[in-house]
């Protein structure tokens, strides 16, 4: 059974720092490319970033782009999405999910997400 | 980055059919057979309904549809469950910005 599970969130300050992570099992781990969406509250969802199966290629989306990274162990079957320079717009459930072997894949299964607020 | 465009909601009776529209530009919904869809119930993972425009994963029921005409694409379904209450939201691939959802449409059973 594929699962995603999704650790890291909560409290921050505007400025500060936070380690999402993204553990992975019941398939082939290095097969497939790994994404993180966000859903703002009351918010549609939003692609954030993805990386291929054995790490060598990644993308974000604009506005997280140079404070954000994602990076992959494949050792531990986990994706870490780093986000700095956090804002308060950054507040959102993220959610892994799981992409195919090509970058324009569907996302065919994801995890229940992890809450980031940034706030004073 | 802009989202494709979604109707806000849609509302029909137990047993009718709804169709969504997602409408983007030739960059993504038009130039690409990479619609997906996808059914989200509050507070729990998102869904893979259809992939490619049309296809059904493995255990989706048969009630929903997808197409695409130009730069919109639609998801049907058909003989509305109570069940099918939900966002649904589309995505496509964009060549610019890899990855984009729709603005999201909140289906209401009445």
């Amino acid at each position: 059974e594929v699962q995603l599970v999704e650790s890291g969130g909560g409290l921050v300050q505007p400025g500060g720092s936070l380690r999402l992570s993204c553990a992975a099992s019941g398939f082939t781990f290095t097969n497939y490319w790994i994404h993180w969406v966000r859903q703002a509250p009351g918010e549609g969802l939003v692609w954030v970033s993805h990386i291929n199966g054995d790490g060598s290629s990644t993308n974000y989306a604009d506005f997280v782009k140079g404070r954000f990274t994602i990076s992959r162990d494949n050792a531990k079957n986990t994706v870490t999405l780093q986000m700095n320079s956090l804002r308060a717009e950054d507040t959102a459930v993220y959610y892994c999910a799981k992409g195919g072997s090509y970058n324009w894949n569907p996302l065919d299964y994801w995890g229940q997400g992890t809450l980031v607020t940034v706030s004073s | 980055q802009s989202a494709l465009t979604q109707p806000a909601s849609v509302s029909g009776s137990p047993g009718q059919s709804i169709t969504i529209s997602c409408t983007g530009t030739s960059s993504d919904v038009g130039g690409y057979n990479y619609v997906s869809w996808y059914q989200h119930h509050p507070g729990k993972a998102p869904k893979l309904m259809i992939y490619d425009v049309s296809n059904r994963p493995s255990g989706v029921s048969n009630r929903f549809s997808g197409s695409k005409s130009g730069n919109t694409a639609s998801l049907t379904i058909s003989g509305l469950q109570a069940e099918d209450e939900a966002d649904y939201y589309c995505s496509s691939y964009r060549s610019s910005s890899f990855y984009v959802f729709g603005t999201g449409t909140k289906v209401t059973v009445l």
